[in-house]
């Protein structure tokens, strides 16, 4: 089964832009993903799906700050312009027959 | 717009069961994928499993011999039953609307096992 990994921390300043890796594991670089945001004490939000050609469908209300884009088995999530309410943990996701799976998260702090 | 509600017990004690249900509120039943998931505090995802709208199931290898997901689509709800609980088991459950990406999720509901 796919696994998918992410780096654990990320950091950077108020109106600037981030970009968020999220890594498939050798044989399924072509996985759709899809990433998830995550504020404190609340539940997920599904922010996008995400094709391996770099195409990419928001989640009803997803701020226009937020794309994606993909370069071999890595999926991107960029968020420009960035605000404060934008500071949360921000999860992958990728699914197959009869198994879903989920990166171990980023925690995104604003300066 | 599709809203997910789910409610079931918060604090359980260990070798008990874990009852959870979900109700969907607004667009297809049937044709989606409905899902479990849980995170344990502060951790992240854990998927537990999957039904469809006809009844085919997925589980958690981890988690299978102790997961049940059902379904009543009569009342658009499905249900997650884990058994066998213990500590470990301490978590946020979710549901989630699935069939591709999880696009639709349930506010949460905190499960504790403790003694």
């Amino acid at each position: 089964q796919p696994v998918l990994t992410q780096s654990s921390s990320a950091s950077t300043s108020l109106g600037s832009s981030v970009k968020l890796t999220c890594t498939l594991s050798s044989g399924h670089s072509s996985y759709i993903i899809a990433w998830h945001q995550q504020h404190p004490g609340k539940a997920p939000r599904f922010l996008m799906k995400l094709e391996g050609s770099g195409s990419y469908n928001k989640g009803s209300g997803v701020p226009d700050r937020f794309s994606g884009s993909s370069s071999g088995a890595d999926r991107y999530l960029t968020i420009s312009n960035l605000q404060f309410e934008d500071e949360a943990d921000y999860y992958c996701e990728t699914w197959d027959t009869n198994t879903r799976v989920f990166g171990g998260g980023t925690k995104l702090t604003v300066l | 717009q599709v809203q997910l509600q789910q409610w079931g017990a918060g604090l359980l004690k260990p070798s008990e069961a874990l009852s959870l249900t979900c109700a969907v509120y607004g667009g297809s039943f049937s044709t989606y994928w409905w899902s479990w998931i849980r995170q344990p505090p502060g951790k992240g995802l854990e998927w537990i499993g999957e039904i469809k709208g006809s009844g085919t199931t997925s589980y958690n290898p981890s988690l299978k011999s102790r997961v049940t997901i059902s379904l009543d689509t009569s009342k658009n709800q499905f249900s997650l039953r884990l058994s066998s609980l213990t500590a470990a088991d301490t978590a946020v459950y979710y549901c989630a609307r699935g069939g591709g990406p999880l696009d639709n999720w349930g506010q949460g509901t905190p499960v504790t096992v403790s003694s």
